[in-house]
């Protein structure tokens, strides 16, 4: 009963390649989030999803596109892959802004 | 606009001894104000969230943050550390006005030394 889950949880590509990473959520939230943490642990929102609906791109390279299917899902796929990408990629979702945030395990990406 | 600013990057602290992470946050508008914790190799959590009234606000494994409007500050405080709170720590505010926004910290480590 996994409130929040990503798959994969590690990948390791060679630059240049395309990938997905895929989200859940199970909660019933309205909100969904993709988060990059560097080596340093720094957090950085990249993306939100409100009812289907992109409602901040913190000035993320066009690279990557967040997909979402449905209020349950939102994949994020990013294209062309750069050394500079390699870092942990957290899916997280909400209800609101007083709501806690409820993250995934995180994947693992490797860049070679 | 806001900001988050967590002073320590790193906290070394013994064991069954107290801690405090120190927050300091800026904005133009109202906030909401949270700590999440990360534990290595895993997504963060919820230790706790200050929302509006008492300004003293516990949260989970005997952690607790008080929220200082005039110094603008949400610290967070446990008065005897295990050793498995050795994690980092991250403090975040949300803009009351905005239902989409939440801005992190950059996290200060907690190593409990045995």
């Amino acid at each position: 009963d996994t409130a929040v889950s990503q798959t994969p949880k590690y990948l390791v590509t060679q630059m240049g390649n395309d990938k997905s990473i895929k989200c859940e959520q199970n909660l019933g939230h309205d909100t969904m989030y993709w988060y990059k943490q560097d080596s340093k642990k720094f957090l950085k929102i990249m993306f939100s999803y409100n009812n289907k609906e992109l409602i901040i791109n913190e000035t993320v390279p066009n690279r990557f596109s967040p997909k979402s299917p449905d209020k349950a899902h939102l994949n994020l796929h990013i294209n062309s892959l750069e050394l500079g990408d390699s870092a942990v990629y957290f899916c997280a979702s909400n209800r609101g802004a007083q709501e806690t945030q409820y993250f995934g395990p995180g994947t693992r990406l490797l860049v070679l | 606009a806001q900001s988050v600013t967590q002073l320590d990057s790193q906290v070394p602290v013994f064991e069954e001894a107290p801690v405090e992470l120190r927050c300091n946050y800026s904005s133009s508008v109202s906030v909401y104000l949270f700590w999440y914790v990360q534990y290595p190799n895993q997504g963060l959590q919820l230790l706790l969230k200050y929302l509006s009234g008492s300004t003293l606000v516990k949260g989970i494994n005997g952690f607790e943050a008080e929220f200082n409007k005039s110094q603008t500050s949400f610290h967070l405080r446990k008065p005897s550390v295990h050793i498995s709170d050795t994690a980092e720590y991250f403090c975040a505010v949300t803009p009351m006005n905005r239902d989409d926004k939440i801005i992190f910290g950059k996290g200060t480590r907690l190593h409990i030394l045995p």
